[in-house]
């Protein structure tokens, strides 16, 4: 089955600088690939995602590329805020089967 | 107010009791799921449904039962078969297995074995 790896697992930076997540994928037939954003005690909610069709898209502060050659794909996040701090999870998607990355803690240091 | 309501919110059982979490969405939903999520571990998946009357297990399966006798409803039991079932519960939905999309999730329910 699929088997989705995240880094870094934690990762501090420096209120507006950027800050950059990996996340590579084991089966080339995935096909969509959200991110996800859980702040302390809610829910996770979807921040961006990408299809398998596309190699790069951008919301604001937020963008997503895609490499499908190397099977993997990052997030980017620009001109930090103290707001971004939470736990981000990537995902891969394929035939309705969503599997998750183990998480990465971003703190945005003031 | 459209949403997918997971219950109870905490829940606590003693070593060797079944226990059954809540999930019901009014959002017409076709699929949906179960996540565990442990520290450092992220969302593990238990159990998937892509329509009334089936589902297919995901990674950790064992010691886990489900149910999906209607569109609405996607209950997961905990059974006395899970070693280690103290762990924070999500349940989630998306529109349709022929349209891959965002995962909406629940608020959650934590379980802890006493």
């Amino acid at each position: 089955g699929e088997n989705v790896e995240q880094h870094p697992s934690t990762l501090s930076v420096q209120e507006g600088d950027s800050a950059v997540i990996k996340c590579t994928y084991s089966d080339s037939a995935s096909n969509y690939f959200p991110w996800y954003k859980q702040e302390l005690g809610k829910r996770p909610q979807l921040i961006i995602d990408i299809r398998s069709n596309v190699g790069e898209k951008k919301d604001q502060r937020i963008a997503v590329t895609l490499n499908k050659t190397a099977k993997h794909f990052s997030l980017h996040i620009t001109e930090t805020q103290p707001e971004d701090s939470a736990v981000y999870f990537c995902a891969a998607s394929i035939e309705s089967e969503y599997i998750f990355g183990t998480g990465t803690r971003l703190k945005v240091l003031a | 107010d459209g949403g997918i309501t997971q219950s109870p919110k905490y829940l606590f059982r003693k070593e060797g009791q079944n226990v059954t979490l809540s999930c019901e969405q009014n959002l017409n939903h076709d699929a949906m799921y179960w996540y565990r999520q442990d520290p450092g571990q992220g969302l593990r998946l238990i159990y998937y449904s892509q329509i009334v009357n089936d589902f297919q297990k995901g990674d950790i399966a064992e010691g886990y039962s489900v149910s999906r006798e209607k569109k609405e409803s996607f209950p997961l039991t905990v059974t006395s078969a899970q070693k280690n079932p103290t762990a924070f519960y999500l349940c989630a939905s998306t529109p349709g297995h022929l349209n891959t999309g965002e995962l909406f999730f629940g608020e959650g329910s934590r379980l802890t074995v006493l």
